[in-house]
């Protein structure tokens, strides 16, 4: 069955204290690995696709990075306002279009 | 581009009430998705469409949930006989079909059933 699990659960940083998310993932046949963030009350921000071993992607602060069975988020100087949960999701290269998310990171960024 | 919009934004109603939400997806995005979201979880799939097509639906979906997309653009989801346990966040999203998509999030509708 495909799965999704994100570690740590809660991740607590002081500001421009680097660190990283993982995303480990069973699937069959990997379509696209997610990251999403997501604020309080709010709907997931999308932030990066993956689709093969190997790939990087970066933005800002945020670096993705994909291997055959999980996933890092780094996060390098992390600011307050980074402070969120941090979902990864991914989708099955079989089986249509179902997408599976993990239960996120919630990372705590302090001045 | 205005983004995924989702009405209500909130809706509070009695166990036994049935409640139904919308979802107006990124235009021209012909394939949209609801997902049920529970306090310290991920979201849930529920469903998906393709243009006015639903191609899956969960296994979790009991018969008290429908969702349709009459027309190809805007969905509805509807819960008949609303139970406590329906109280959640939820999410619809809107992609357009390539063999790499990507889902774009609408705010939500958050459901407390009393």
């Amino acid at each position: 069955e495909d799965q999704v699990t994100q570690s740590p659960e809660a991740l607590r940083l002081q500001e421009g204290e680097s660190s990283s998310l993982n995303c480990s993932y069973t699937v069959s046949g990997l379509r696209g690995l997610f990251w999403y963030r997501q604020d309080p009350g709010k709907g997931p921000e999308f932030l990066f696709t993956l689709y093969s071993a190997g790939e990087e992607k970066e933005k800002e602060r945020l670096k993705a990075t994909l291997t055959k069975k999980e996933s890092f988020l780094h996060i390098t100087a992390p600011k307050p306002e980074d402070s969120a949960t941090y979902l990864c999701a991914v989708q099955a290269g079989t089986g249509g279009f179902k997408t599976i998310f993990g239960a996120g990171t919630r990372l705590f960024v302090k001045a | 581009d205005t983004g995924v919009s989702q009405d209500p934004r909130h809706k509070i109603t009695k166990r036994g009430q049935n409640v139904t939400f919308r979802c107006d997806p990124i235009s021209e995005h012909n394939r949209l998705y609801w997902y049920r979201q529970t306090l310290g979880q991920g979201p849930e799939f529920l469903t998906y469409f393709q243009n006015e097509a639903q191609l899956e639906k969960s296994r979790l979906l009991s018969d008290r949930f429908s969702a349709e997309r009459p027309k190809g653009s805007f969905s509805t989801l509807e819960i008949q006989r609303t139970e406590q346990g329906d109280s959640a966040m939820y999410l619809c999203a809107s992609s357009y079909t390539t063999q790499k998509e990507t889902q774009y999030f609408g705010p939500g509708t958050r459901l407390l059933v009393l």
